[in-house]
């Protein structure tokens, strides 16, 4: 009973640092998302993808980019973090893009850039 | 543009009692979805139930219950007998008719149940 799976849970970063963060899930969605949730505004909408070796931007995907090899992950990347993508990250998906095919979340990943 | 607004950042119930947290929409699309999530201090975001713009009937999930006003654009959630483990950040979402399945999220309400 997996579902999505995030690594890590938790990161510091300094300004400039890279890196990747990893979203499995075990349920053979089609759909996979990243969102990213700030204090008073809810969650936003960072990428998306809609099946294997396809991604698309959403709402802010500045500084952020993401791919999808493998049906059952998408990774997503900061190549130089900055203090303003402290946020805490989730993976969400969905088996369709349907409107009543809810998200399933990941527990989230706690990223904090000095 | 779709947008979610919720306006009660905070709110507080007793123990057992009923406690509506409020939701609007805007969008211009006839075909649309509404969500409601959990988030409790854990941090991870739970599924609780769904509308769409097409049911006659408000949807209901044990406990919870949507009352949906599509001519007003409210999809209000509806939690009947709280229990302390209620207490979490709940989300209001939409997701419209493409096929690219994104929500847009509301700010969220925090839900404080008092013994």
């Amino acid at each position: 009973n997996a579902g999505v799976t995030q690594t890590p849970k938790f990161r510091v970063l300094k300004t400039g640092q890279s890196m990747t963060l990893l979203c499995a899930q075990d349920m053979n969605h089609e759909y996979m998302y990243w969102y990213r949730q700030d204090p008073g505004m809810g969650l936003r909408l960072i990428h998306y993808s809609v099946g294997e070796g396809t991604t698309a931007k959403g709402e802010v995907p500045d500084g952020y980019n993401v791919s999808r090899l493998k049906k059952q992950n998408f990774l997503l990347g900061l190549e130089s973090a900055a203090p303003s993508q402290t946020s805490v990250y989730f993976c969400a998906s969905s088996w369709q893009g349907r409107r009543n095919q809810p998200q399933h979340f990941g527990d989230g990943t706690r990223l904090s850039i000095l | 543009a779709q947008k979610i607004t919720q306006t009660q950042p905070g709110m507080f119930v007793q123990e057992k009692e009923a406690v509506t947290l409020d939701c609007t929409y805007d969008t211009s699309d006839q075909s649309y979805g509404l969500f409601w999530y959990k988030q409790p201090s854990s941090g991870e975001m739970i599924f609780l139930i769904y509308q769409g713009s097409y049911d006659e009937q408000n949807a209901t999930e044990g406990r919870y219950s949507l009352n949906f006003q599509k001519a007003r654009k409210s999809a209000n959630l509806v939690i009947s007998a709280s229990q302390l483990g209620d207490s979490a950040m709940y989300f209001c979402a939409m997701r419209g008719p493409s096929n690219t399945g994104k929500l847009i999220f509301g700010q969220g309400t925090t839900l404080q149940v008092k013994p």
